[in-house]
């Protein structure tokens, strides 16, 4: 089974619908991402969850809300989203601490919003 | 201003030649580390090699290899003898300061696309 599984691997969804991304990792990390990765633009970090704790929220509108019930599993929650929302989102989690711990992705959900 | 650029939107290069891929960053923080990945078409990213700021001597790993220039700023990536698997995107990224909370928070460069060609 691979490090950082994703589900689904595709999702299409109106601006009213609400949808939930998963993101589950079996490498015993204590620490996990949510990167955005739109077209042309680089990665972007929006949530960092260490010890099932959110540390880090880098501005991003309460349309998405995330969701980390243990070290294991990482939610993003999905809800009136705009077009420009459609894009990869990656999950990756960490072992940490550790100045050279690097991070494992998964293979990300490509969500179009229509 | 960008933390992290990557001048190349798009390289090729002849199957089993080496490629130089480029990276140039920004901080004010002596503590650092930089880091390369890859993404194939599948979406995932594949860590490929770590610099560490204050390592003395350029990282290695297999056919990667890191030219790690201090004072200029840059962390190239070269790959050597290239194979036609290595076509992908490839990523430079950067985690500034210190590793503090338990985590890594990392700033991604805008990417470059290899072709390799047989």
């Amino acid at each position: 089974e691979t490090g950082v599984t994703q589900t689904p691997r595709h999702l299409v969804m109106g601006m009213t619908n609400k949808k939930s991304l998963k993101c589950e990792q079996h490498l015993g990390h204590n620490a996990m991402y949510w990167y955005k990765q739109s077209a042309k633009k680089p990665l972007e970090l929006m949530f960092v969850y260490s010890l099932e704790e959110r540390v880090e929220n880098n501005s991003v509108p309460s349309r998405f809300s995330p969701e980390c019930p243990n070290s294991s599993h990482l939610f993003l929650h999905l809800h009136t989203l705009q077009p420009e929302d459609s894009a990869l989102y990656l999950c990756a989690s960490s072992q940490g601490p550790g100045t050279n711990e690097k991070l494992f992705f998964g293979s990300g959900t490509q969500l179009s919003v229509l | 201003a960008q933390k992290i650029t990557q001048t190349q939107p798009g390289m090729f290069v002849q199957e089993k030649e080496a490629v130089t891929l480029d990276c140039t960053y920004d901080t004010s923080d002596p503590s650092y580390g930089l880091f390369w990945y890859k993404q194939p078409s599948s979406g995932e990213m594949i860590f490929l090699i770590y610099q560490g700021s204050y390592d003395q001597q350029n990282a290695t790993e297999g056919r990667y290899s890191l030219n790690f220039q201090k004072a200029r700023k840059s962390a190239n990536l070269v790959i050597s003898a290239s194979q036609l698997g290595d076509s992908a995107m490839y990523f430079c990224a950067m985690r500034e300061g210190a590793s503090t909370g338990g985590y890594n928070k990392l700033i991604f460069g805008a990417g470059t696309r290899l072709a390799v060609h047989p």
